[in-house]
């Protein structure tokens, strides 16, 4: 049982790149979630899929498409990188929607990436 | 705006004694809480959460106090050991309505240090 597991863990772009970040859960869980964690700002949600088939905006999605592949798999996508995307993306996902006891969200171990 | 506030950016104690991290947000509509632990090159993992119809929640050494009035949160740790030294989250939600779909707003987090 690996839980979130994410691709790659680190990358280096130029601007102007373009890459999609993978992203895959065996918790059976429906809904996922990318966020993006910079230094002094905590973790900021891009998208979000509350289940199979649904996908919408966060907080910060401009320069970002996702696409939920499956159950499993929820991938984001830069189709031109810039360099305010430098961040450590996450993944997380929940076995519902909505939050509350039971139903925390877990985490991937991040992807690194870089935007020269 | 920063709707959840963590102003302190570190935070330093000696083993065994309390640890106290603290939290303030100002969105009203926020009705449940959380706190995450997150070590370094790893996803942040969920700790401890509160519900808005209680003030306070205990699990093992971890205890989070919910103060509604100053729209104030805080994580107890007691007594704290070298293994808690990592950064914490805390995060917040609207359950009520049904519509935030879990989604969270994180604070910038707190970095404790517990020393031996």
């Amino acid at each position: 049982n690996a839980g979130v597991t994410q691709t790659p863990k680190f990358q280096v772009l130029k601007t102007g790149q373009s890459m999609t970040l993978q992203c895959a859960q065996d918790m059976n869980h429906n809904s996922m979630y990318w966020y993006r964690q910079d230094p002094g700002m905590g973790l900021r949600l891009i998208y979000y899929s509350a289940s199979e088939g649904t996908t919408d905006k966060g907080e910060v999605p401009n320069g970002y498409n996702v696409s939920r592949l499956n159950k499993r798999e929820f991938s984001l996508r830069l189709e031109s990188a810039a360099p305010s995307q430098t961040s450590v993306y996450f993944c997380a996902s929940s076995e519902e929607w909505w939050a509350g006891d039971g139903n925390e969200q877990f985490f991937g171990p991040g992807t690194r990436l870089t935007v020269l | 705006d920063q709707q959840v506030k963590q102003n302190s950016p570190s935070l330093s104690v000696q083993e065994g004694r309390i640890s106290i991290l603290n939290c303030d947000y100002t969105n009203s509509m926020f009705d449940y809480f959380l706190w995450y632990k997150k070590y370094p090159a790893e996803g942040p993992t969920f700790l401890i959460s509160i519900s808005s119809i209680k003030d306070k929640n205990e699990d093992g050494r971890f205890t989070v106090f919910l103060n509604k009035s100053a729209k104030h949160l805080s994580l107890h740790i007691v007594p704290s050991q070298p293994g808690d030294s990592a950064v914490y989250f805390c995060a917040a939600t609207v359950n009520a309505g049904g519509t935030s779909y879990g989604k969270l707003t994180f604070g910038q987090g707190t970095i404790l240090t517990v020393h031996p």
